[in-house]
């Protein structure tokens, strides 16, 4: 049972595109968001946050964006460079079940020269 | 400026063996934390703690043993050792824990582990 899902495995943009990475969670109780990149045979590092409180927060070329309606976030990267290339994880933390972190799969994002 | 040192880095182990994956924080976090990531999933936590002398377990525990007698260190170890076990192991350490700022998690380099 899946409860944050990213659908997308991997996703592959151009140079200075914008990357749209997504993710869908199912319980309501979740109440904060976290994205962390990861690099081949590095740990994760942290990337930006959002609280349930907000629907927007933006931090240099990253943006999360929240639709608490439709259990739905999204982080976007803009302009994306070839050092964004890496897997993203988005994690839900959950206020009702002793403060767990639950994470999605990941979704490997290629950004082509 | 070290943040959360793993070690080893790799590892194989044969069935039955025990071992302790090292783990060392410089970072005076209170709370500490062992995830396994398995190939294609997300992190599963393994154990965590909230200070020395405290610890609890996470999502999947069994076969897993940790101590936390300094703020600094929290080895993790393994008993018996099993090819489920077989997983990329992460260490983590935070400021905080819950929601909100102080709460993200700085992560070691992991400890890619083999059981045969």
């Amino acid at each position: 049972d899946q409860q944050v899902k990213q659908n997308s495995p991997s996703l592959s943009v151009q140079e200075g595109r914008i990357s749209i990475l997504n993710c869908d969670y199912t319980n309501s109780m979740f109440d904060y968001f976290l994205w962390y990149k990861k690099y081949p045979a590095e740990g994760p590092t942290f990337l930006i946050s959002i609280s349930s409180i907000k629907d927007k927060n933006e931090d240099g070329r990253f943006t999360v964006f929240l639709n608490k309606s439709a259990k739905h976030l999204s982080l976007h990267i803009v302009p994306s460079q070839p050092g964004d290339s890496a897997v993203y994880f988005c994690a839900a933390h959950n206020a009702g079940n002793n403060r767990k972190l639950i994470w999605g799969l990941g979704t490997s994002l290629a950004v082509n020269p | 400026n070290a943040g959360v040192t793993q070690t080893p880095k790799f590892r194989i182990l044969k069935i039955g063996q025990s071992m302790t994956l090292q783990c060392a924080q410089d970072m005076n976090h209170n709370y500490m934390y062992w995830y396994r990531q398995d190939p294609g999933m997300g992190l599963k936590l393994i154990y965590y703690s909230v200070g020395a002398g405290i610890t609890d377990k996470g999502e999947v525990p069994n076969g897993y043993n940790v101590s936390r007698s300094t703020t600094e260190d929290f080895p993790l170890r393994l008993e018996l050792a099993a090819p489920s076990q077989t997983s990329v192991y992460f260490c983590a350490s935070s400021y905080a824990r819950g929601a909100g700022r102080g709460t993200e998690a700085f992560f070691g380099q992991g400890t890619r582990l083999t059981v045969v």
